[in-house]
């Protein structure tokens, strides 16, 4: 079965730290990656992709996550964690010839002064 | 800027009183899809339109219906709200399955 994990429902770190939010998928065939981040009482906004072009993808707010196939792995990280990176992060799934995303349980990002 | 509206971004409802949710995009996407997330879980598929066609979820209850009149918008009709139909919900949409472009959501209420 199509699934995804978010190990760690809250994640808490200082300003300033490395942020790491962990994502696994369970599938023998690279899916399409996706990181999503969401403030309080807003959408998601779409955060980075991985779609094979690049096993290290850039994001946006300087995010960024490596594709590690053999350890179906699609972690999250920021080097200096900022107050307003504090949200909620999903990470997603889609797979080859579905138009649907299979989501995680969510990692709260709490930062701390 | 193109994006993706939901209206009203706030909703009160009474239970058991119908109650429309509304998405329009300005993307010319041509997949739209309607999510149900309440309070800190993920997002849940309740169905979705490609094109024309209606894919709806094997557990999304009768009394959610969705209604798509053209590309660009796309209603969200639940018919007799009861209090565990309150939640956000959120309206996205996609070329062809690919990226989805989420809307702020609207926060469902019903007394």
């Amino acid at each position: 079965a199509q699934s995804v994990t978010q190990l760690g429902s809250h994640v808490s770190v200082s300003e300033g730290a490395l942020v790491l939010l962990r994502c696994n998928y369970s599938s023998s065939v690279p899916p399409y990656l996706f990181w999503y981040v969401q403030y309080p009482n807003q959408g998601l906004q779409l955060l980075l992709k991985y779609t094979s072009a690049a096993t290290l993808v850039k994001g946006i707010n300087g995010f960024e996550a490596e594709f590690k196939k053999s350890e179906t792995s699609f972690h999250l990280t920021k080097p200096s964690a900022h107050m307003s990176d504090a949200a909620e992060y999903f990470c997603a799934v889609r797979y080859t010839g579905f138009q649907k995303l299979v989501f995680g349980t969510g990692t709260r990002l709490l930062v701390s002064p | 800027d193109a994006m993706v509206i939901q209206n009203p971004r706030y909703q009160v409802t009474q239970f058991g009183k119908p109650v429309t949710l509304s998405c329009s995009q300005t993307l010319n996407h041509n997949v739209m899809y309607w999510y149900q997330q309440k309070s800190s879980q993920a997002p849940k598929l309740l169905f979705h339109y490609y094109d024309k066609d209606f894919n709806n979820e094997a557990d999304t209850p009768d009394n959610f219906q969705s209604r798509r009149p053209n590309t660009s918008f796309c209603f969200l009709d639940i018919r007799s709200p009861g209090l565990g139909d309150a939640a956000m919900y959120l309206c996205a949409t996609s070329l062809r399955g690919d990226e989805q472009f989420f809307g702020p959501g609207t926060r469902l209420t019903v007394l």
